[in-house]
């Protein structure tokens, strides 16, 4: 019931294409989702983060879409760029306690 | 603000040694997490301390253990390594426990075991 399942594990995209993280979770407790990006070198830093009071975030050219029947969550990166190559991990998490991190998904955006 | 410092950055031992990682939160954070970061299993909690005692804990043997002092900073211990103990450890720190969901990671310690 603790686990976060993150899908695909690496990901290649061309600029300017879009790109797409799942993740699904198991424990309804949760209820704050965030994603992380991690630099080559780097700890992972939050990037967006959402709420299931709501079915989708947008923050730029991210967007978090959350579907809390079905206990998943995405992450959509609108025309990638070559920056945006990271390995990027979901999480899920309640106030006070630990969070659980995905696996994480390697992405490659082509220039 | 200066961010989460781990020291060391790079870190080599042997079978069998014991290692003592170091972290220091941003200041103002009283919450630490340590992470144990690997390929294969991504990011694993080992445990998180606040105002020096340890609230949570990971599934990770005793040979594996940490403290806060005082002034906030933690350490990890990790006694008779093993080769899977090869890692990226991370720290993290938030203001509390109750703030805890939004986390800021430190560069971490990459840890290899010969």
């Amino acid at each position: 019931q603790q686990q976060v399942k993150q899908s695909p594990q690496s990901l290649i995209v061309q600029k300017g294409g879009i790109s797409i993280i799942n993740c699904a979770y198991e424990n309804t407790a949760f209820d704050y989702f965030p994603w992380y990006q991690q630099f080559p070198g780097k700890g992972p830093a939050l990037l967006i983060a959402i709420r299931p009071d709501v079915s989708e975030k947008k923050e730029g050219r991210f967007t978090i879409s959350f579907n809390k029947s079905a206990k998943q969550f995405s992450l959509h990166i609108m025309d990638s760029q070559p920056g945006d190559s990271a390995t990027y991990f979901c999480a899920a998490s309640k106030e006070g306690f630990k969070t659980i991190f995905g696996a994480g998904t390697r992405l490659f955006v082509k220039a | 603000k200066a961010g989460v410092t781990q020291t060391p950055r790079y870190l080599i031992k042997t079978r069998g040694q014991q290692v003592t990682l170091s972290c220091s939160p941003i200041s103002g954070h009283r919450s630490v997490s340590w992470y144990q970061q690997t390929p294969g299993q991504g990011l694993q909690f080992l445990f998180e301390y606040f105002s020096e005692t340890q609230r949570n804990k990971g599934n990770f043997p005793g040979r594996f253990s940490g403290r806060q002092f005082s002034n906030s900073r933690s350490e990890m211990n990790v006694s008779t390594l093993e080769l899977g103990d090869s890692a990226l450890y991370l720290c993290a720190s938030s203001p509390s426990p109750q703030e805890s969901e939004t986390q800021y990671f430190g560069p971490g310690t990459r840890l290899l075991v010969l």
